[in-house]
């Protein structure tokens, strides 16, 4: 199975900073015939189910704040927020879909500092 | 647009059965290439992808709950149904039933929309 491990747990920064978030696969999840990476980034708010920010490791979903962005290749991939916003508290996780069975980094506690 | 509802018991017993039924509305079962995947979440932990049924009878499992895991269909009511044997304290958590991202022509295996989930505990 594909081993996904996000950094760090758990992070504080103030409103109006960027985040950075890590997220790395044990093998690549990077199609060579399409040239696609096979990583996905949801926001779960307390209380809710996740939400995709973005696909193909950079694509952002319709509807999602241009402040999310998404980047990386093969077997290291970054979620950055640039300039912190109160409702972008949640917990952050990458998911690969390049082979079955899916799965899922550990999660970024995101708070207010 | 797709909404899904997951029902089943608030509680199981050790050494029982969990049956988790989703109900589909805004897509069938039938349409070509759908795939539905289930994914539970303990409390306050990570997401962990449990199983996946595709429209053309096709399934997927979790490595290591595949013996304990079914997951089927039943077209005729627009459901996915999941079964898990022989339940365990550590197997408390939200599950949840999610339809897999897509656009007029594919599916593809992130997931999007997600049902609000349903949380199962079970006791000692």
């Amino acid at each position: 199975d594909y081993v996904m491990t996000q950094s760090p747990e758990s992070l504080s920064v103030s409103l109006g900073e960027r985040v950075t978030i890590t997220c790395r696969s044990s093998q690549s999840v990077l199609n060579s015939l399409n040239n696609r990476n096979y990583l996905v980034w949801y926001q779960q708010k307390p209380g809710q189910p996740p939400n995709v920010l973005i696909y193909w490791a950079s694509t952002r979903k319709s509807g999602v704040p241009d402040r999310f962005s998404g980047s990386g290749s093969g077997t290291h991939f970054t979620l950055t927020i640039n300039s912190l916003q109160a409702e972008d508290v949640a917990v952050y996780y990458c998911q690969q879909y390049f082979t079955t069975p899916y799965t899922f980094g550990q999660g970024t506690q995101l708070e207010i500092k | 647009q797709i909404s899904l509802k997951e029902s089943g018991p608030a509680v199981v017993k050790s050494t029982q059965t969990l049956k988790l039924t989703c109900t589909f509305s805004g897509i069938s079962l039938t349409s070509s290439g759908v795939r539905v995947s289930w994914i539970r979440q303990p409390p306050g932990k990570a997401l962990e992808w449990l199983a996946r049924i595709d429209g053309d009878g096709e399934r997927f499992y979790n490595t290591s709950l595949k013996t304990r895991l079914t997951v089927f269909k039943d077209t005729s009511k627009n459901q996915v149904l999941l079964t898990m044997t022989n339940m365990d304290p550590v197997d408390t958590a939200t599950y949840y039933c999610v339809c897999h991202a897509h656009d007029s022509n594919h599916f593809y295996n992130w997931f999007d929309p997600w049902g609000q989930g349903t949380l199962v505990t079970v006791s000692s």
